[in-house]
């Protein structure tokens, strides 16, 4: 199974700052690794595929990077309705995996 | 507009079994893969089981592997999720999501089921 281990677990910024979650994989995913967005009582949100394809509707200030191991996802200037908690995903081999998400909060 | 609901959550002893249910619209269901993804009460997400388009085809997680069955009716556009030998970690939201390849871009809002006594 590959584990996704994210970080950091939490992450205190201001609106208007920039955010930078990190995602690392036990073994190579190739670029085949997506992030959700999840706020409380909500279903998650497809942000990115590909490990850099934005979703459709997605704002341009969501990006992400990375291939093999080691993955970001940037958001380069927080808006209020970003806070939220950040999972990422990989489907290059079963089982599927999720990291453990990191909760983006309101410094 | 694409809408899953889930439905046939609820309260079971362990042991029990549930019967999850999922009725697709607003799209081709039968070309799709679907999958059944879950969120333990204030933990992370955990990919369940994934159906092919016409069902020839499932996976499964470690987890339920041998426990759980996922299928499908094309005709019905609906998707389910057979729950057997329910134990306590198996309490969470369950959700039906649509696969694009293996990762998914529409999902339900949920459905909760409990395993107490």
């Amino acid at each position: 199974e590959i584990v996704l281990t994210q970080s950091p677990a939490t992450l205190s910024v201001s609106p208007g700052e920039r955010a930078t979650l990190s995602c690392r994989a036990s073994q190579s995913v190739n670029n085949n690794l997506a992030w959700y967005q999840q706020k409380p009582g909500q279903a998650p949100r497809l942000l990115i595929f590909g490990a850099s394809t934005r979703a459709t509707g997605i704002p341009a200030r969501f990006s992400g990077s990375g291939s093999g191991t080691e993955f970001t996802l940037t958001i380069s200037s927080l808006l209020s309705e970003d806070f939220a908690v950040y999972y990422c995903q990989q489907y290059n081999k079963w089982p599927l995996t999720f990291g453990g998400g990191t909760k983006v909060e309101i410094k | 507009e694409v809408q899953l609901v889930e439905s046939g959550g609820g309260l079971v002893q362990p042991g029990g079994s549930l019967r999850l249910s999922c009725a697709a619209s607003g799209f081709s269901f039968s070309n799709y893969w679907m999958s059944w993804v879950r969120q333990t009460p204030g933990k992370g997400l955990e990919w369940v089981a994934s159906i092919k388009e016409d069902g020839s085809d499932k996976y499964y997680g470690d987890s339920v592997k041998g426990r759980f069955t996922i299928s499908r009716d094309n005709a019905k556009n609906s998707l389910y999720l057979q729950m057997n030998s329910l134990r306590a970690e198996d309490t969470a939201v369950y959700y039906c999501a649509r696969d694009e390849y293996r990762f998914w871009t529409s999902w339900g809002q949920g459905t909760l089921v409990t395993v107490s006594s």
